[in-house]
């Protein structure tokens, strides 16, 4: 059963970069069957997909983020990352890194969510 | 890019059967084969239940179903029992390789 793990700091000061690794393992970052993900939940609120980043590089953003948000992979730690600059108390969210399988069509593996607080 | 619209919360009681809406627009849902849907108890991270509209994953209960009309999709829970009080999320595709989420329905079995 594939796992992720979120991991990064938990505090960040508004106007800087928010970073965060999700770590893959029982699985690969490599497999063509899958997008790697990541999607946000302010608290109380709903979800919002961030954006999706393939094996090849290829990524793919939420246009509302589009401006603010690098998506990486890395096949030899089997890792991929987000970093999204220029943070206000807004970006305050659990993130969460996913699979997106099926082909694409649904998101079938998720971490636990990691509370990225913005302080300002 | 728009949220998709769900109810804030839903309540039956044991045995009932409950029913989520989710509505979009013809840009998501209404133009989607994938609509899925997602279980999230507290503290938990969030569990596939419907894909596709209609499909179970293998080890869902038969319980859960998903229908598609137009721009709103569905979630049903017949039989409800206790441990099926959670969050639970719709998701639609978006076109352009964007994907959409709904705010989310807290289910209460009283």
């Amino acid at each position: 059963q594939m796992q992720l793990q979120e991991s990064g700091p938990g505090l960040v000061k508004a106007s800087e970069t928010l970073s965060l690794t999700c770590t893959v393992s029982g699985g690969s970052v490599s497999s063509s069957r899958y997008y790697w993900v990541w999607i946000r939940q302010p608290p109380g609120k709903g979800l919002e997909w961030i954006g999706s980043i393939y094996f090849s590089g290829s990524t793919y953003y939420n246009p509302s983020l589009k401006s603010r948000v690098t998506m990486s992979v890395d096949t030899s730690k089997n890792k991929f990352s987000l970093k999204l600059s220029s943070v206000t108390a807004a970006d305050t969210a659990v993130y969460s890194c996913a699979s997106l399988g099926g082909n694409p069509s649904y998101f079938d593996h998720w971490g636990q969510g990691t509370l990225v607080t913005v302080s300002s | 890019q728009s949220a998709l619209t769900q109810p804030a919360s839903v309540s039956g009681s044991p045995g009932q059967s409950i029913t989520i809406s989710c509505t979009g627009t013809s840009s998501d849902i209404g133009n989607s084969n994938f609509v899925s849907w997602y279980q999230q108890h507290p503290g938990e991270a969030p569990k596939l239940i419907i894909y596709e509209g209609s499909k179970r994953p293998s080890g869902v209960f038969n319980r859960f179903s998903g229908s598609k009309s137009g721009n709103t999709a569905s979630l049903t829970i017949s039989g409800l029992q206790a441990e099926d009080e959670a969050d639970y999320f719709c998701c639609s595709y978006a076109g352009r390789d964007t994907w959409v989420f709904g705010g989310g329905t807290k289910l209460t079995v009283l």
